[in-house]
């Protein structure tokens, strides 16, 4: 069964260092999500692709967190400098199309994050 | 803009029992509501969902109804299982595919 893929699954890091996470959708995935999840909240979104285009990333703290898409495929997220509010868990989802009514998300295991 | 708001846990039942987890929500328009679910070490899961009014989600004996006159989609079960304890989140979409969850529940059943 196809599987939205995360790496790393665990990441601990000093503060001020850089952080990057990486995501593979489901093949054939035109659209993918990066969420971010504090303990106790539910996720939310931090940047939305549609093949290698930004779509949404209203959310998404642009001084320090950039994401790219390059080839429309598999994705990278950064931080730089992390800082200790960054703790959190990074997940990523894909969906098939945007059609106008909703596509189901799937989601992969997630990178839990931790800034010392 | 859009809310979620769930019911806080942590829920502790005994196997057997019957589970209700509240859900309400605040939204322009006529959202999609639905269920995720994250059993531990995994990802999200799409539990159930529902897309209009009066709409009933149903999946893995869990259900859910679409009520827009209260603004609610309360999950239900007659009879868990020790397999159900995970976190459950309720969540919703405007039509632009962005999901706005709620706070998460965290369900656990004891033998």
């Amino acid at each position: 069964e196809a599987e939205v893929a995360q790496s790393p699954r665990y990441k601990i890091t000093e503060k001020s260092q850089a952080v990057a996470f990486w995501c593979d959708p489901i093949s054939g995935h035109a659209t993918l999500y990066w969420y971010r999840q504090i303990l106790g909240q539910g996720p939310e979104l931090l940047v939305q692709f549609q093949d290698e285009s930004v779509v949404d990333d209203s959310q998404l703290p642009k001084d320090r967190f950039s994401a790219e898409r390059l080839k429309g495929v598999d994705s990278t997220l950064k931080i730089q400098p992390a800082e200790l509010g960054d703790s959190a868990m990074y997940l990523c989802a894909s969906s098939s199309e945007v059609t106008g009514s909703y596509n189901e998300q799937f989601f992969g295991p997630g990178t839990r994050l931790t800034v010392l | 803009g859009n809310s979620v708001t769930q019911m806080e846990g942590p829920v502790t039942l005994s196997e057997e029992a019957f589970l209700t987890i509240n859900c309400t929500y605040t939204a322009t328009g006529y959202p999609s509501l639905f269920w995720y679910v994250q059993y531990p070490g995994e990802g999200l899961q799409l539990l159930l969902k529902a897309t209009k009014a009066d709409d009933k989600g149903s999946n893995k004996g869990f259900e859910a109804t679409y009520r827009k006159e209260t603004t609610s989609f309360h999950l239900e079960k007659g009879s868990v299982q020790v397999s159900d304890s995970a976190v459950y989140f309720c969540a919703l979409t405007g039509g632009n595919e962005k999901l706005t969850f709620g706070t998460g529940t965290r369900l656990t059943i004891i033998p």
